[in-house]
């Protein structure tokens, strides 16, 4: 079946450790997109890619960071740095370079940070 | 940045009764997108909607692309207690590639 998938669905962690969320689509979408959720919020945009090698600095960037090695994988980064890190959060990804911009979410991974 | 307001906010609602809720921008839109959401899941795409004035259905629910661009409304019928979750409008203002802009959600609760 083709879709998205994240793990792990849920995950602990201490102040001051980094932490990975895994994003993998086997959709055959070029671009890829990481949102924040906080509890009773619309989604928060913090990093996208529109192609392999590449990508651009959502609206809530500080504190996290990506790559984008593979078409199919666009890990999130949580760094340190991030003041706030608890919160769900969501990968999606669209098919790209065309006028549909339907956007696909995967299930989500929540982070506790401890 | 782009902002759309999306209402109500929340609401608790009679099995049976209908539904609806809408998104306004102040600015212009291309594509408007409707989604729900279960609590701790992701977003599942419910309406696309792609030309200012279309009327597009699915199942129960209908959705509008409104005629100046800058609003879109989603109609459920006759509400069942499975409805219940988030509904999120998302907008894309230009062109292809440009980013989704979210609606801050509204909760539905059904009372059976």
């Amino acid at each position: 079946d083709g879709g998205i998938t994240q793990s792990p669905k849920y995950l602990f962690r201490k102040e001051g450790q980094n932490v990975t969320l895994s994003c993998e689509q086997n959709l055959n979408h070029d671009a890829m997109y990481w949102y924040r959720q906080d509890p009773g919020q619309g989604l928060r945009l913090i990093y996208y890619s529109q192609i392999v090698n590449d990508f651009q600095k959502g609206d809530i960037a500080e504190g996290y960071s990506v790559s984008r090695e593979k078409k199919e994988s666009f890990p999130l980064t949580v760094t340190s740095a991030q003041k706030n890190p608890t919160a769900f959060y969501l990968c999606a990804s669209t098919l790209g370079g065309t006028v549909y911009n339907e956007q696909f979410f995967g299930p989500g991974t929540r982070l506790t940070v401890l | 940045g782009q902002q759309l307001n999306q209402s109500p906010q929340s609401m608790f609602i009679q099995e049976g009764e209908d539904v609806s809720m809408n998104c306004t921008s102040s600015s212009i839109f291309n594509t408007w997108l409707w989604y729900k959401q279960d609590p701790g899941e992701g977003p599942v795409l419910l309406i696309a909607l792609y030309k200012a004035g279309e009327l597009t259905s699915n199942g129960r629910l209908t959705a509008q692309f409104g005629i100046t661009r800058k609003d879109s409304f989603l109609n459920i019928s006759a509400s069942i207690p499975s409805d219940v979750g988030i509904y999120f409008c998302a907008g894309q203002p230009g062109a292809a590639g440009n980013m989704l802009t979210f609606g801050g959600g509204t909760r539905l609760m059904v009372k059976p």
